[in-house]
């Protein structure tokens, strides 16, 4: 079945580590998306890609980096200088080229910084 | 700047109690508006896409329409399984850029 895979789906991190949260999707999505999500607020978009080799930055990319050398994959890496990292992560992609196609999300990861 | 706002932020109904949620929006030229359902520590899940004013969705329970400043996702006969909280995102003028997302409306239909 085609879909978006993010590992882990829980994830513990002591201060002053970096962590990767991976995500992988089947579905020959040109288009990913990282958005954060903290209780009580929206989905906050961190950075996109819409083709291999190339991202930008979001609302909220401080602290945060990403890569995207496959068109299946586009990990995201927390680092050290985020002051908050705790909060759930949600992977998304979309058809590139289409006017206003839905995106379709992974079924998130969970960071808790200890 | 673009903005998303849902309303209430929180919704207890009777089931088959019906009602509506609310999403108002300012955004430049609208492309399309978005309605998910997200279930607690799940992803969001695709309900519905709206391009234009005046345009209607429907699937089970759920309808959702649309005017040039707000939508509303309007639950007939809601049951228990409905508990969710329910997503609106926007999509701005440029093509392939990402949503915009309010806060969403957490709803619990008690039987």
């Amino acid at each position: 079945d085609g879909g978006i895979t993010q590992s882990p789906k829980y994830l513990f991190r002591k201060e002053g580590q970096n962590v990767t949260l991976s995500c992988e999707q089947n579905l020959n999505h040109d288009a990913m998306y990282w958005y954060r999500q903290d209780p009580g607020q929206g989905l906050r978009l961190i950075y996109y890609s819409q083709i291999v080799n190339d991202f930008q930055k979001g609302d909220i990319a401080e602290g945060y980096s990403v890569s995207r050398e496959k068109k299946e994959s586009f990990p995201l890496t927390v680092t050290s200088a985020q002051k908050n990292p705790t909060a759930f992560y949600l992977c998304a992609s979309r058809r590139a080229g289409t006017n206003t196609g839905e995106l379709f999300f992974g079924e998130g990861s969970r960071l808790t910084v200890l | 700047e673009d903005q998303v706002t849902q309303s209430p932020e929180a919704l207890r109904l009777q089931e088959g109690e019906s009602s509506s949620l609310n999403c108002s929006y300012t955004v430049s030229g609208l492309r399309g508006l978005f309605w998910y359902r997200q279930d607690p520590g799940k992803g969001p899940e695709f309900l519905f896409t709206l391009y234009s004013a005046g345009e209607e969705k429907e699937k089970e329970r759920l309808k959702a329409t649309l005017t040039k400043k707000e939508s509303f996702l309007h639950i007939t006969a809601p049951k228990p399984e409905d508990s969710a909280t329910y997503l609106c995102a926007v999509q701005g003028p440029q093509a392939g850029t990402a949503l915009i997302f309010g806060k969403g409306t957490t709803l619990s239909v008690s039987s």
